[in-house]
């Protein structure tokens, strides 16, 4: 079964930082390539970041750009977001998700910027 | 800014048809947007339905259909079902850039 699951999330103030994790599992997580997206409480869906099967390329929504990195392990099947330099608009629930056809999500991980 | 916009709202009778659509601030959407769709209930994860304009994953009831209609992305429901009451979301990419719409709420009535 295929099963995405993230963590890392929680409450951190305004400039912090906060990593979060997507741990793969069910599938051959090496051949897909990953991305993060995002939804604010009570608002749609808003894509963060791209990383390709191999890490050699990446994407970013200029919303992003110069704060969170994206990373991956493939012997440890997780995806990563490193998120530096926290505002609070970037509150929301970050969902991993699978693909080019964003074919399988996670649950989701709260992070929550507030003083 | 590139923004991609859906109706906000729709309502359909059970056993009805709907077509929601996904428009680009850019111009016409063509097959090269790689429109895709999602459904999304409360309180839970977006399920993909639709990809590259009108592939279906193995789980997609086979009542949801994708197309390009007038120079947008169109999702039609045939014989809508009481369970189909969700937020909807296309999703376009523009080269390195991923854009979601902003989501059509289908009440089911």
């Amino acid at each position: 079964e295929v099963q995405l699951v993230e963590s890392g999330g929680g409450l951190v103030q305004p400039g912090g930082s906060l990593r979060l994790s997507c741990a793969a599992s069910g599938f051959t997580f090496s051949s897909y390539s990953m991305n993060w997206v995002r939804q604010a409480p009570g608002k749609g869906l808003e894509w963060v970041s791209y990383i390709s099967s191999s890490s050699s390329t990446i994407y970013y929504a200029d919303s992003v750009k110069g704060r969170f990195t994206i990373s991956r392990d493939n012997a440890k099947n997780s995806l990563y977001l490193q998120m530096n330099s926290l505002r609070a608009e970037d509150t929301a629930v970050y969902y991993c998700a699978r693909g080019g056809s964003y074919s399988r999500w996670g649950q989701g991980t709260l992070v929550t910027v507030s003083s | 800014q590139t923004v991609v916009t859906q109706e906000p709202s729709l309502t359909v009778s059970p056993g009805g048809t709907v077509t929601l659509t996904c428009a680009s601030s850019t111009g016409a959407v063509t097959s090269g947007y790689y429109p895709n769709w999602f459904q999304q209930k409360p309180g839970q994860a977006p399920r993909a339905l639709i990809y590259s304009t009108s592939n279906k994953h193995s789980w997609t009831p086979a009542r949801f259909s994708g197309s390009l209609l007038g120079g947008k992305a169109a999702l039609t429901l045939s014989g809508v079902q009481p369970e189909d009451e969700a937020e909807y979301y296309c999703l376009l990419y523009y080269g390195g850039a991923v854009v979601f719409g902003g989501g059509t709420k289908l009440t089911v009535l």
